[in-house]
């Protein structure tokens, strides 16, 4: 099947300091890819929509100034949490698909640490 | 709006007991039902689905049913192993279009023990 790569799988970063994670599809192109924030005992929480060559589309509620969505290519796109504070540690995952109404692939999962 | 109620975990079972986890949806429209399965260090992976009232999806043993008339979409399987501990996650997916957006439950931890 399809692989979805996400980078890193861990990170703990000091607060005030910003923190970037890569969503890679591998072998195919993903016209469109999702960003989720899983809190403890909690459901996948979709926190934004992006399209490959225009702007996210961020659920009610998201901050776009402090999660900051690239999409630049069919094979990446990235997430930056500005400004960490504690309460950005969290669970973030990634998926892609082809846009089409098709299945969407999932990435492992980068496990955010603020301290 | 749209969510998902599956049956907390954990859930601890012993090798070839029988599965079930509940899970219910509300939605508007008539969605698609999904059930994912992560397993421990990895990204989720699509186990199973339904498009539509009386479907059942199947795969590696498991099943679930398209119950419109109950909202329900239970998982199960007759006989675990070990290899199936992960977290089993419901979902739901309302409309068509070119964007594939998931409501998901809260997970369910399995463990099976040998």
């Amino acid at each position: 099947g399809a692989v979805v790569s996400q980078h890193p799988s861990r990170v703990i970063c000091k607060s005030g300091t910003s923190v970037k994670i890569e969503c890679r599809s591998l072998d195919f192109q993903a016209t469109t890819m999702f960003w989720y924030r899983q809190f403890p005992k909690q459901s996948l929480m979709l926190m934004a929509t992006s399209n490959e060559g225009s702007k996210a589309t961020y659920e009610q509620g998201v901050e776009k100034d402090k999660f900051l969505i690239n999409h630049a290519s069919l094979t990446l796109s990235t997430l930056t949490v500005t400004s960490a504070h504690p309460e950005d540690s969290s669970f973030y995952i990634c998926s892609a698909s082809t846009g089409r109404n098709t299945e969407a692939f999932f990435g492992q999962g980068t496990r955010l640490t603020v301290v | 709006g749209d969510s998902v109620t599956q049956m907390e975990g954990p859930v601890t079972l012993s090798e070839e007991a029988c599965l079930t986890i509940n899970c219910t949806y509300t939605a508007t429209g008539y969605p698609s039902l999904f059930w994912y399965v992560q397993y421990p260090g990895e990204g989720l992976q699509l186990l199973l689905k339904a498009t539509k009232a009386d479907d059942k999806g199947s795969n590696k043993g498991f099943e679930a049913t398209y119950r419109k008339e109950t909202t329900s979409f239970h998982l199960e399987k007759g006989s675990v192993q070990v290899s199936d501990s992960a977290v089993y996650f419901c979902a739901l997916k309302v409309g068509g279009g070119s964007n594939y957006k998931l409501t998901f439950g809260k997970g369910t931890l399995l463990t099976v023990n040998p």
